[in-house]
Protein backbone atom coordinates (compact mmCIF):
# COMPACT_ATOMS: atom_id res chain seq x y z
CA UNK A 1 0.00 0.00 0.00
CA UNK A 2 1.26 3.50 -0.85
CA UNK A 3 2.17 5.78 1.83
CA UNK A 4 0.11 8.39 -0.19
CA UNK A 5 -3.14 7.61 -1.46
CA UNK A 6 -4.92 9.81 -4.18
CA UNK A 7 -8.80 9.24 -5.45
CA UNK A 8 -9.91 9.48 -8.33
CA UNK A 9 -7.47 8.50 -10.24
CA UNK A 10 -9.51 10.22 -13.27
CA UNK A 11 -12.16 12.75 -12.99
CA UNK A 12 -14.13 14.03 -15.84
CA UNK A 13 -16.24 16.89 -15.62
CA UNK A 14 -18.54 19.34 -17.26
CA UNK A 15 -17.52 22.91 -17.10
CA UNK A 16 -18.83 24.79 -13.83
CA UNK A 17 -19.29 21.60 -11.85
CA UNK A 18 -18.03 21.78 -8.29
CA UNK A 19 -14.93 19.32 -7.92
CA UNK A 20 -13.24 17.21 -5.12
CA UNK A 21 -9.57 15.42 -5.18
CA UNK A 22 -8.88 13.38 -2.13
CA UNK A 23 -5.39 12.44 -0.60
CA UNK A 24 -4.93 9.94 2.53
CA UNK A 25 -1.51 9.38 3.90
CA UNK A 26 -0.61 7.32 6.61
CA UNK A 27 2.82 8.78 7.83
CA UNK A 28 2.85 11.34 10.37
CA UNK A 29 3.26 14.43 8.41
CA UNK A 30 4.83 18.44 8.45
CA UNK A 31 2.64 19.72 5.75
CA UNK A 32 0.79 18.13 2.98
CA UNK A 33 1.96 19.71 -0.61
CA UNK A 34 -0.65 20.28 -3.75
CA UNK A 35 0.35 20.54 -7.12
CA UNK A 36 -0.85 21.15 -10.83
CA UNK A 37 1.52 19.66 -13.42
CA UNK A 38 -0.16 20.69 -17.23
CA UNK A 39 -0.09 18.71 -20.18
CA UNK A 40 3.82 19.32 -21.50
CA UNK A 41 5.05 19.06 -18.24
CA UNK A 42 5.18 22.17 -15.65
CA UNK A 43 4.57 21.50 -12.26
CA UNK A 44 3.25 24.82 -10.48
CA UNK A 45 2.83 24.59 -6.17
CA UNK A 46 -0.74 25.64 -5.46
CA UNK A 47 -0.62 25.23 -1.56
CA UNK A 48 1.44 23.74 1.33
CA UNK A 49 -0.67 23.41 4.17
CA UNK A 50 -0.53 21.65 7.62
CA UNK A 51 -3.75 22.33 9.07
CA UNK A 52 -7.10 23.95 8.02
CA UNK A 53 -7.82 25.50 5.18
CA UNK A 54 -6.31 27.59 2.41
CA UNK A 55 -7.54 29.23 -0.51
CA UNK A 56 -6.55 31.08 -3.60
CA UNK A 57 -8.73 31.91 -6.33
CA UNK A 58 -11.49 28.93 -7.17
CA UNK A 59 -9.10 26.42 -5.88
CA UNK A 60 -9.75 25.57 -1.97
CA UNK A 61 -7.33 23.19 -0.14
CA UNK A 62 -8.06 21.79 3.31
CA UNK A 63 -6.51 19.05 5.70
CA UNK A 64 -7.42 17.09 8.64
CA UNK A 65 -4.48 15.46 10.01
CA UNK A 66 -6.09 13.68 12.65
CA UNK A 67 -7.91 11.59 10.31
CA UNK A 68 -4.49 11.82 7.52
CA UNK A 69 -6.37 13.20 4.67
CA UNK A 70 -6.35 16.19 2.40
CA UNK A 71 -9.02 17.35 -0.37
CA UNK A 72 -8.28 19.61 -3.15
CA UNK A 73 -11.41 21.80 -4.25
CA UNK A 74 -12.06 23.42 -7.53
CA UNK A 75 -15.09 25.43 -7.91
CA UNK A 76 -16.19 26.69 -10.98
CA UNK A 77 -14.31 24.62 -13.25
CA UNK A 78 -12.85 25.22 -16.13
CA UNK A 79 -11.64 23.57 -19.16
CA UNK A 80 -8.50 25.47 -18.11
CA UNK A 81 -8.21 23.79 -15.00
CA UNK A 82 -7.74 20.44 -16.91
CA UNK A 83 -4.40 19.05 -15.57
CA UNK A 84 -3.14 15.89 -13.29
CA UNK A 85 -3.40 17.38 -9.40
CA UNK A 86 -0.68 15.21 -7.53
CA UNK A 87 -0.66 15.76 -3.51
CA UNK A 88 2.85 15.16 -1.70
CA UNK A 89 3.24 14.39 2.12
CA UNK A 90 6.11 16.11 3.84
CA UNK A 91 6.86 13.41 6.47
CA UNK A 92 8.05 14.41 10.54
CA UNK A 93 11.17 12.62 9.95
CA UNK A 94 12.64 13.06 6.39
CA UNK A 95 13.05 16.34 4.38
CA UNK A 96 12.22 14.56 1.62
CA UNK A 97 8.14 14.80 -0.56
CA UNK A 98 6.11 11.24 -0.60
CA UNK A 99 4.36 11.88 -3.73
CA UNK A 100 0.77 10.53 -4.86
CA UNK A 101 0.25 9.32 -8.39
CA UNK A 102 -1.91 12.28 -9.33
CA UNK A 103 -5.19 12.66 -10.47
CA UNK A 104 -5.80 13.46 -14.08
CA UNK A 105 -8.73 15.93 -14.33
CA UNK A 106 -10.52 16.78 -17.76
CA UNK A 107 -13.00 19.68 -17.45
CA UNK A 108 -15.77 19.47 -20.99
CA UNK A 109 -17.09 22.69 -22.10
CA UNK B 1 12.08 37.19 -11.13
CA UNK B 2 13.03 34.46 -13.72
CA UNK B 3 11.68 31.31 -12.82
CA UNK B 4 13.71 27.56 -12.17
CA UNK B 5 15.02 27.21 -16.06
CA UNK B 6 16.07 23.63 -17.43
CA UNK B 7 17.90 23.07 -20.28
CA UNK B 8 17.61 21.27 -23.25
CA UNK B 9 14.12 20.74 -22.98
CA UNK B 10 14.44 17.73 -24.89
CA UNK B 11 17.04 15.03 -25.56
CA UNK B 12 17.40 12.24 -27.42
CA UNK B 13 20.20 9.63 -26.88
CA UNK B 14 21.20 5.79 -27.37
CA UNK B 15 22.14 3.45 -24.99
CA UNK B 16 25.13 3.31 -23.44
CA UNK B 17 25.46 6.98 -23.59
CA UNK B 18 25.92 9.73 -21.06
CA UNK B 19 24.09 12.76 -20.66
CA UNK B 20 24.21 15.70 -18.82
CA UNK B 21 21.10 18.11 -17.79
CA UNK B 22 21.65 21.69 -16.31
CA UNK B 23 19.02 23.71 -13.86
CA UNK B 24 19.09 27.14 -12.99
CA UNK B 25 16.68 27.86 -9.71
CA UNK B 26 15.50 30.82 -8.78
CA UNK B 27 17.95 33.81 -7.76
CA UNK B 28 18.10 33.43 -4.28
CA UNK B 29 17.03 30.31 -4.10
CA UNK B 30 19.88 27.69 -2.73
CA UNK B 31 18.50 24.25 -2.49
CA UNK B 32 18.31 22.52 -5.35
CA UNK B 33 16.05 18.80 -6.02
CA UNK B 34 15.99 16.62 -9.01
CA UNK B 35 12.87 14.41 -9.65
CA UNK B 36 12.28 11.29 -12.67
CA UNK B 37 8.96 11.18 -13.82
CA UNK B 38 7.89 8.13 -15.92
CA UNK B 39 4.49 7.35 -17.09
CA UNK B 40 2.47 5.84 -14.43
CA UNK B 41 5.04 6.21 -11.53
CA UNK B 42 4.70 9.49 -10.45
CA UNK B 43 7.41 11.47 -9.30
CA UNK B 44 10.36 9.75 -7.77
CA UNK B 45 13.05 11.84 -6.08
CA UNK B 46 16.37 11.95 -6.88
CA UNK B 47 18.60 14.10 -4.82
CA UNK B 48 18.45 17.33 -3.14
CA UNK B 49 21.25 19.67 -3.16
CA UNK B 50 22.04 22.47 -0.62
CA UNK B 51 25.37 24.91 -0.55
CA UNK B 52 26.99 23.00 -3.24
CA UNK B 53 26.36 19.74 -1.10
CA UNK B 54 24.04 16.62 -1.31
CA UNK B 55 21.47 16.55 1.21
CA UNK B 56 19.49 14.20 0.17
CA UNK B 57 19.71 10.88 -2.30
CA UNK B 58 17.04 8.63 -3.91
CA UNK B 59 16.85 5.09 -4.34
CA UNK B 60 18.55 5.77 -7.75
CA UNK B 61 21.88 3.32 -9.12
CA UNK B 62 25.23 5.22 -8.99
CA UNK B 63 24.92 6.09 -12.77
CA UNK B 64 22.79 8.79 -11.38
CA UNK B 65 24.79 11.75 -10.14
CA UNK B 66 24.53 15.33 -9.85
CA UNK B 67 26.61 19.02 -8.45
CA UNK B 68 25.74 21.98 -7.69
CA UNK B 69 27.82 25.25 -7.98
CA UNK B 70 28.81 28.43 -5.98
CA UNK B 71 25.82 29.77 -8.02
CA UNK B 72 22.91 27.55 -6.77
CA UNK B 73 22.96 26.06 -10.71
CA UNK B 74 23.32 22.50 -10.61
CA UNK B 75 23.63 19.48 -12.93
CA UNK B 76 22.48 15.91 -13.24
CA UNK B 77 24.47 13.46 -14.84
CA UNK B 78 23.50 9.78 -16.08
CA UNK B 79 25.95 7.58 -17.74
CA UNK B 80 25.66 4.44 -19.32
CA UNK B 81 21.86 5.21 -20.39
CA UNK B 82 19.07 2.26 -20.60
CA UNK B 83 16.45 2.52 -22.06
CA UNK B 84 13.97 2.92 -18.87
CA UNK B 85 16.12 6.18 -18.03
CA UNK B 86 13.42 7.71 -20.57
CA UNK B 87 11.44 10.09 -18.73
CA UNK B 88 10.58 13.88 -17.70
CA UNK B 89 13.59 14.98 -15.28
CA UNK B 90 12.31 17.56 -13.17
CA UNK B 91 14.32 19.65 -11.23
CA UNK B 92 12.85 22.19 -8.39
CA UNK B 93 13.82 24.98 -6.68
CA UNK B 94 13.31 26.35 -2.89
CA UNK B 95 14.97 29.26 -0.89
CA UNK B 96 15.92 26.43 2.23
CA UNK B 97 16.60 23.05 1.92
CA UNK B 98 14.23 20.85 3.82
CA UNK B 99 11.37 21.06 1.08
CA UNK B 100 9.95 24.56 1.53
CA UNK B 101 7.76 25.77 -1.19
CA UNK B 102 9.08 24.51 -4.33
CA UNK B 103 9.03 25.62 -7.82
CA UNK B 104 9.08 23.00 -10.55
CA UNK B 105 10.74 24.21 -13.99
CA UNK B 106 9.66 22.98 -17.15
CA UNK B 107 11.49 20.00 -16.99
CA UNK B 108 14.05 18.03 -19.76
CA UNK B 109 12.05 14.99 -21.86
CA UNK B 110 15.03 12.85 -21.95
CA UNK B 111 14.08 9.49 -24.92
CA UNK B 112 16.67 6.82 -24.54
CA UNK B 113 16.55 4.74 -27.77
Amino acid sequence: KNEVEQSPQNLTAQEGEFITINCSYSVGISALHWLQQHPGGGIVSLFMLSSGKKKHGRLIATINIQEKHSSLHITASHPRDSAVYICAAQPNSNYQLIWGAGTKLIIKP
Amino acid sequence: KAGVTQTPRYLIKTRGQQVTLSCSPISGHRSVSWYQQTPGQGLQFLFEYFSETQRNKGNFPGRFSGRQFSNSRSEMNVSTLELGDSALYLCASSLQAGNNEQFFGPGTRLTVL
